[in-house]
């Protein structure tokens, strides 16, 4: 196991539902990450996080919306989602600011959580 | 716009052989390339990191190129092994400043017994 989990596995909901993604770090890791990846696509960043502060968010919908109340948690709250948005959803995490160079740089992923939007 | 191309064919080799996967970007200068590999169902794992003043990289039975030039990583598997298929991604990286990952969509690397 990489150190990071995420919940639930799989989920499947409505177009007008609402749910949560959960993520956890247990590697002690001050920033953290939601990819979106799609079939036949490549990874897309979506929201990073530092030391709780949001550093980026890639355009992503407003109808996905990120929480991390600590470093070791993240969130990602969906709401009114389209069929398109069905994927893996992947979280992440790296030592952004001790250790090696190359400890900095990489990510821990968790094992994903696959959605289906009916 | 930035652009990562991988084999989008799988790639199939006998076993013991040395597989090789390409990894070309267009339109930006990465600092550094890393190389991920994931597996059916699971989220990629890291495998080695490159910085672009660094040609080749190594870690076991794996080797990492990277020729700024032509804007071309090459990765290498020697002595491949049915518990290397999986799919292998590449993902470039800007220099400080950003947390801009870039990911390939992956090559899937079958190793046939």
């Amino acid at each position: 196991e990489t150190g990071v989990t995420q919940t639930p596995r799989h989920l499947v909901m409505g177009m007008t539902n609402k749910k949560s993604l959960k993520c956890e770090q247990h590697l002690g890791h001050n920033a953290m990450y939601w990819y979106k990846q799609s079939a036949k696509k490549p990874l897309e960043l979506m929201f990073v996080y530092n030391f709780k502060e949001q550093t980026e968010n890639n355009s992503v919908p407003s109808r996905f919306s990120p929480e991390c109340p600590n470093s070791s948690h993240l969130f990602l709250h969906l709401h009114t989602l389209q069929p398109e948005d069905s994927a893996l959803y992947l979280c992440a995490s790296s030592q952004d600011r001790a250790g090696t160079w190359e400890a900095q740089e990489t990510q821990y992923f968790g094992p994903g959580t696959r959605l289906l939007v009916l | 716009s930035q652009k990562i191309e991988q084999n989008s064919e799988a790639l199939n080799i006998q076993e013991g052989k040395t597989a090789t996967l390409t990894c070309n970007y267009t339109n930006y200068s990465p600092a550094y390339l890393q190389w991920y590999r994931q597996d059916p169902g699971r989220g990629p794992v890291f495998l080695l990191l490159i910085r672009e003043n660094e040609k080749e990289k190594r870690k076991e039975r794996l080797k990492v190129t990277f020729d700024t030039t032509l804007k071309q990583s090459l990765f290498h598997i020697t002595a491949s092994q049915p518990a290397d298929s999986a799919t292998y991604l590449c993902a470039p990286r800007r220099g400080s400043g950003t947390y801009k990952y870039i990911f390939g969509t992956g090559t899937r690397l079958k190793v046939l017994a």
